[in-house]
């Protein structure tokens, strides 16, 4: 049973243009949401977080937004380069329980050139 | 990730043998996950531990996974006997490290049971 959910599995965009990648979850309890970036053979690292106090956070060429009531948050990076080809995971946690996170199943993002 | 070191990081065996799966974290974290990545479920969260102590392992698939952390630099995932559904990439990540909410991973270890 997802509590998350990334409904689109890849995304191919033109450098330069902005990529949104969406997220959904179920569980209202959640409060604390994460964006994870993937390269082929490597672990996941952190890229940008968002608390539900807030429903905006910046950093650089990454936005999260995040709408509580639609129980959906979403990444836009402008403008995007090819370096930025990677999987995203978008992953939710309740923050009193710490560190235990929900994942999505991934976005796959293509830029071209 | 150079603050988690897992081993190996690339695993082929065949059905029916036992594979073990090692994670060594770096000093300062206070949690440790085991998740599995497969493409049709994502990241699953199959195992944690909060200071050493296991906290909540219903991740876990099947009886014939277990794991263990005796001690805050060390923790194995065990598989016995694999299967090819096994088949996956199992990362191990601590939380805490920083004082962040925030989940560091390790590169991972792929799994080919044959």
């Amino acid at each position: 049973d997802q509590q998350v959910k990334q409904n689109s599995p890849s995304l191919s965009v033109q450098e330069g243009r902005i990529s949104i990648l969406n997220c959904d979850y179920t569980n209202s309890m959640f409060d604390y949401f994460l964006w994870y970036k993937k390269y082929p053979a490597e672990g996941p690292t952190f890229l940008i977080s968002i608390s539900s106090i807030k429903d905006k956070n910046e950093d650089g060429r990454f936005t999260v937004f995040l709408n509580k009531s639609a129980k959906h948050l979403s990444l836009h990076i402008v403008p995007s380069q090819p370096g930025d080809s990677a999987v995203y995971f978008c992953a939710a946690s309740e923050w009193y329980t710490g560190n235990q996170f929900y994942f999505g199943t991934g976005t796959s993002l293509t830029v071209i050139p | 990730d150079a603050g988690v070191i897992q081993s190996p990081r690339h695993e082929v065996t065949e059905m029916g043998q036992e594979v073990t799966l090692r994670c060594k974290p770096i000093s300062g974290h206070n949690s440790l996950f085991w998740y599995r990545q497969t493409m049709m479920r994502g990241l699953e969260l199959l195992i944690y531990f909060n200071n050493n102590v296991p906290i909540d392992d219903s991740g876990m698939p099947e009886d014939r996974f277990s794991a263990k952390m005796p001690n805050a630099s060390f923790s194995t995932l065990k598989i016995q006997p694999s299967e090819p559904r096994d088949s996956a990439v199992y990362f191990c990540a601590i939380g805490g490290a920083s004082g962040a909410n925030v989940l560091t991973f390790g590169a991972g270890s792929r799994l080919t049971v044959l």
